[in-house]
């Protein structure tokens, strides 16, 4: 079946530590997405990719980093210089960035700090 | 710049009876998209419509509807004979049609169906 696969589904951090957040797509979409979200709160845009090999910063991109080397791959590293990691983050895959097509999500990881 | 605002953060149904979620969006825009999304309490999230902008036609879907005014720049979402498992928090979204980042989510809608 296509989708994005999000894994783990539950991830634990400790102090300095960079830890990174898989996510996969078969839906050959161009664009991919990485959210977070607090407790009782909203979808925040970490960064963005409209192609492979591209990517740009979202709005709260300190502490964290991608790569996207592959259409299908969107990895998010979040990292020690990040220093309240825990949420929920929500990976998401596009057909293009400008279509009237939805984004798709994952099930999403659950980050924790020990 | 765009905006989504849903005005009610949190909404108590006793479950048979009918609700609406507000979304008001902002845009300058002549062509955008508008979308709603549900994220049960497993977390992830569901996509259930899509209007275009061009299209203001109001859309039933067994028990949802949507009703898009583009005069008041609203796409509210009604459930009609609510159920438990409709509670859910409910995002409204607006896209431009154009390329770049262009998704704007609202902050959501947390429905609470009693039994």
């Amino acid at each position: 079946d296509g989708g994005i696969t999000q894994s783990p589904k539950y991830l634990f951090r400790k102090e300095g530590q960079n830890v990174t957040l898989s996510c996969e797509q078969n839906l050959n979409h161009d664009a991919m997405y990485w959210y977070r979200q607090d407790p009782g709160q909203g979808l925040r845009l970490i960064y963005y990719s409209q192609i492979v090999n591209d990517f740009q910063k979202g709005d709260i991109a300190e502490g964290y980093s991608v790569s996207r080397e592959k259409k299908e791959s969107f990895p998010l590293t979040v990292t020690s210089a990040q220093k309240n990691p825990t949420a929920f983050y929500l990976c998401a895959s596009r057909l293009r960035p400008d279509s009237n097509q939805p984004q798709h999500f994952g099930d999403g990881t659950r980050l924790s700090i020990l | 710049a765009q905006k989504v605002t849903q005005a009610q953060t949190e909404i108590s149904v006793v479950e048979k009876e009918d609700v609406t979620l507000d979304c008001v969006y902002e845009t300058r825009d002549t062509t955008y998209y508008l979308f709603w999304y549900k994220q049960p309490p497993s977390g992830e999230l569901v996509f259930l419509i899509r209007r275009n902008s061009f299209d203001e036609q109001n859309e039933i879907s067994g028990r949802y509807s949507w009703n898009f005014q583009k005069s008041t720049s609203s796409f509210n979402f009604t459930i009609t004979a609510s159920q438990v498992v409709d509670s859910a928090v409910y995002f409204c979204a607006l896209s431009r049609a154009n390329y770049g980042q262009n998704f704007v989510f609202g902050p959501g809608t947390r429905l609470s169906v009693l039994p």
